[in-house]
């Protein structure tokens, strides 16, 4: 069956220093994949999209790759501040969206 | 602009008990989702809506069923709750249908207990 995993720990980063987030999958091989962040007590938030075609995606401090070879996606977050602070959840598609556990970061100022 | 509304935010229930999670979209999107978000589980899937009129399984649709009432809202029914379903309750919706690229808009859930 399809299966997501990502960094199975949370993160803990001190605050300037970039957050890499890994995301993974088997028995997949997705079109895109999605990242969001959801923060507690709040729905996801959608950050940013990759296509399989894509080897890299930047938005502002954010960078997203995709390794179609590994299965395997990377998400940076340079220059780190604590409101950075959330859950990353990350969602191959199509086919039926499959969302990750996602990966806990913390920002330590 | 509200986006995706879900009520209500909490709801504790008996086991056995009866009743209807709501949302709405204001986006006019073709495509709506109910998940429900567990501990260590992320986010799966209970059943989608690809367009108006139509609603299919996802990856755990026991025990529940769901309506599309219109292009606006979507509603998830849990006819005799048990206490395995207490979880949080995400509604989403997208811009097309199912498996497209665009991405989901979640509403902030809805919390429900069950005793």
């Amino acid at each position: 069956s399809q299966k997501i995993e990502q960094n199975s720990e949370a993160l803990n980063i001190q605050e300037g220093k970039t957050a890499t987030l890994t995301c993974n999958y088997t028995n997949y091989s997705p079109a895109y994949l999605q990242w969001y962040r959801q923060d507690p007590g709040r729905g996801p938030v959608f950050l940013l999209l990759i296509r399989e075609n894509e080897k890299e995606k930047r938005k502002e401090r954010l960078k997203v790759t995709f390794d179609t070879t590994l299965k395997q996606s990377l998400f940076h977050i340079t220059a780190s501040q604590p409101a950075d602070s959330a859950t990353y959840l990350c969602a191959p598609g199509p086919d039926k969206v499959i969302f990750g556990p996602g990966t806990s970061l913390s920002v330590i100022p | 602009n509200a986006g995706v509304t879900q009520t209500p935010k909490f709801q504790v229930l008996k086991t056995g008990q009866s009743m209807t999670l709501q949302c709405a979209q204001d986006m006019n999107h073709n495509s709506m989702y109910w998940y429900r978000q567990d501990p260590g589980m992320g986010l799966r899937l209970i059943y989608y809506s690809a367009s108006e009129g139509t609603t299919d399984k996802g990856e755990v649709p026991n025990g529940y069923n769901v309506s599309r009432l219109n292009k606006r809202e979507f509603s998830l029914r849990l006819e005799s709750a048990a206490p395995s379903q207490t979880s949080v309750y995400f509604c989403a919706s997208s811009g097309t249908g199912s498996g497209s690229n665009q991405p989901q808009h979640f509403g902030d859930g809805t919390r429900l207990s069950i005793l």
